[in-house]
């Protein structure tokens, strides 16, 4: 058990840009989270998966945010054309079934200039 | 959709007193209820979960939550506090089997030696 991992750790960008972040969460768990956090406040549901199929994404994420799962592994997460209300950790999570404790990544904290 | 309301953002206690974090959330069925915990630049751990049976469920490091139907609240205890359990607290909430889990915005603990 390695633990749910994410890559980059850090990012900065200049607005406009497009990201993109990957999570590997533990091997068995076939569920993942996405979630973003800012300081002082609580993880923000993003969207999640079972296996390779995406359940849900927030109705409050814009069109610019896009994350897939192919073959139930590891996870992206793609922003499109950055803005500054982006900046955030962005934190993923797996388990290994519904409502399940979590593990969480340690996150990757992204800075939109 | 479910929710979940922290109403205090901080909490100063003396070390070695008690301790109650206040939880609410709101959805129709009994839900699943979690309390996490994240210590100053570590990743979010599960202190305890809650899905049917004994209301007063036993969790990690000394916690416990009970779970109150009729007051749609889901409460975290410790009867002594230590100075390594400052950190920020999070309540969270699943619907259903087969749905998502959110969190609440947290409660920041201070403990004043």
């Amino acid at each position: 058990d390695t633990g749910v991992s994410q890559d980059p750790r850090h990012k900065i960008t200049k607005r406009g840009q497009n990201v993109t972040f990957r999570c590997d969460p533990i091997s068995e768990h076939n569920r993942l989270y996405w979630y973003r956090q800012t300081l002082g406040q609580g993880p923000e549901f993003l969207t999640y998966f079972q296996n390779e199929a995406q359940l849900e994404k927030s109705r409050l994420l814009s069109d610019r945010f896009s994350a897939e799962r192919p073959k139930g592994s590891f996870s992206t997460l793609e922003i499109q054309r950055t803005e500054q209300g982006d900046s955030a950790m962005y934190l993923c999570a797996s388990s290994r079934g519904a409502l399940e404790k979590l593990f969480f990544g340690s996150g990757t904290q992204l800075s939109v200039l | 959709a479910q929710s979940v309301t922290q109403p205090d953002i901080h909490i100063t206690v003396s070390e070695g007193a008690s301790l109650e974090l206040r939880c609410n959330y709101s959805y129709g069925a009994t839900p699943y209820l979690f309390w996490y915990v994240q210590s100053p630049g570590q990743g979010l751990q599960l202190l305890l979960k809650y899905f049917s049976g004994d209301t007063l469920v036993q969790g990690i490091k000394g916690f416990e939550a009970e779970f109150k139907r009729s007051q749609s609240s889901f409460n975290l205890r410790k009867p002594s506090v230590h100075w390594s359990d400052a950190a920020e607290y999070f309540c969270a909430v699943g619907a259903n089997r087969d749905d998502k889990i959110i969190f609440g915005k947290g409660t920041r603990l201070h403990i004043l030696p």
